[in-house]
């Protein structure tokens, strides 16, 4: 059964640091899918990685894949408070044509002043 | 473009009761997968649906059921409702392929008590 942990599970940050979350998984996959949400919200897509060393950016977030490690990072630059969200990596381990996603447990994220 | 619409936003029902989610697929998106997310958890695979069969199923009893219809939108429905099955219901959708994005809609807060 594939299972997909993070850590922190909560994180508490200042205005202007930086910090990555992790995401480990347990089976081979190399389609890896990371996910924001607000509270009492749905899931705005952040990031698809689709392949060993993908990496992308985006404003102050910027995520890897690492297909060999099992290993999935999500990198906050600078934080500002629009960034506190709950965000969720997401792991596709299927061969076929459609994705199933299976979800870690969530990174709440709170940015302080 | 439309994007995945859910029907209804919030529902309250009692135990041991039937309940009916809709959800609209986005527009030229031919599959629909469906997630319960509990509070304070990642989302879990339900089940998903392409080409109006059931394309893969998570870990859920035979009560929960669905149905995709020729215009790609498609109904969950749950029976004998129990407490634990209160929580935020996912669609998302998406056009099948090996590297295809799933698209969430807005979620259906159910309530059992």
């Amino acid at each position: 059964e594939l299972k997909v942990e993070q850590n922190p599970l909560f994180l508490s940050m200042q205005e202007g640091k930086n910090y990555t979350i992790y995401c480990n998984y347990s089976t081979t996959s190399d389609r890896l899918y990371w996910y924001r949400q607000d509270p009492g919200k749905s899931l705005e897509s952040l990031f698809v990685l689709l392949s060993n060393g993908a990496v992308k950016q985006e404003g102050r977030l910027m995520a890897s894949l690492d297909t060999k490690a099992r290993l999935s990072t999500l990198h906050i630059t600078a934080a500002v408070h629009d960034l506190s969200a709950t965000y969720f990596c997401a792991v596709d381990p299927t061969t076929g044509t459609a994705s199933k996603l299976t979800f870690g447990t969530g990174t709440r994220l709170q940015v302080t002043l | 473009e439309t994007g995945v619409t859910q029907s209804p936003t919030h529902l309250i029902k009692t135990r041991g009761q039937q309940v009916t989610l809709r959800c609209s697929s986005q527009s030229g998106h031919n599959t629909v997968s469906w997630y319960q997310q509990a509070l304070g958890q990642g989302p879990q695979f339900i089940f998903q649906y392409y080409r109006e069969e059931e394309n893969g199923r998570g870990n859920f009893p035979p009560r929960f059921s669905g149905l995709q219809f020729p215009n790609y939108s498609s109904e969950l429905n749950v029976n004998a409702l129990e407490l634990d099955d209160s929580a935020l219901y996912l669609c998302a959708s998406s056009f099948t392929g090996r590297t295809s994005e799933q698209y969430f809609g807005p979620g259906t807060r159910l309530t059992v008590t």
